[in-house]
């Protein structure tokens, strides 16, 4: 079965700390790609990142930062000096064929 | 190059009523996807194309739920004889086809809500 998990229904954070949401899946399949999304108020996802399952690598992109980790399933985001405007439910997901496996969600809220 | 776009973004409509959304996927993407997604939760796959064919359809989309996508460009989404439930955000995203990593552009979806 695949699935993708993210226990942090919703964290509440001062601005200007560092934030860490946390993805764990599962899967059968030996080549998969991961994904976060950003969901702002208005709706919209907008597409993070995509990692596949041969790139263990870190990724840095400003405060933005990924730690994929094959041996824990595990497909964390970092958020550092987190600012207001980071508001938004943040998702991961896991593409499986044609469509993805998506986690429920982590509803972050930055406090000015 | 524009996004994914959707028509309307939002709509309230009465029980029992036909509702019609519009998607227009980013131009050389040849799929196109219709999900899902009600407060609180993460999106659920409906229905996807590639191209003018619609390959796959969820167990959620019941009878009264249709989607074309005639031309392989735009596609719309109806539901006939609404209901209360299926008041959600109905979100249309598109890709290139081929290996399964390709990433999948969500448009800004459309609310509709069922009184």
């Amino acid at each position: 079965a695949q699935k993708v998990t993210q226990a942090q229904t919703e964290i509440s954070v001062v601005e200007k700390e560092d934030v860490t949401l946390d993805c764990v899946y599962e899967t059968r399949d030996t080549t998969y790609y991961l994904f976060w999304y950003k969901q702002p108020p208005s709706g919209e996802l907008v597409f993070l990142i995509r990692r596949n399952s041969f790139d263990e690598q870190n990724e840095i992109s400003g405060r933005y930062s990924w730690n994929f980790q094959k041996s824990t399933s595990s497909f964390n985001f970092t958020i550092t000096a987190s600012q207001v405007v980071d508001s938004a439910v943040y998702f991961c997901a896991l593409n499986s064929n044609y469509q993805l496996i998506w986690g429920a969600g982590t509803k972050l809220i930055i406090k000015p | 190059d524009t996004g994914v776009s959707q028509d309307p973004r939002h709509k309230i409509t009465k029980r029992g009523q036909n509702v019609t959304f519009r998607c227009d996927p980013i131009s050389e993407h040849n799929r196109l996807y219709w999900y899902r997604q009600t407060l609180g939760q993460g999106p659920e796959f409906l229905t996807y194309f590639q191209n003018e064919a619609q390959l796959e359809k969820s167990r959620l989309l019941s009878d009264r739920f249709s989607a074309e996508r005639p031309k392989g460009s735009f596609s719309t989404l109806e539901i006939q004889r609404t209901e209360q439930g299926d008041s959600a955000m109905y979100l249309c995203a598109s890709s290139l086809e081929g290996f399964s990593g390709n990433t999948i552009y969500f448009g800004e979806g459309s609310w509709l809500t069922v009184v």
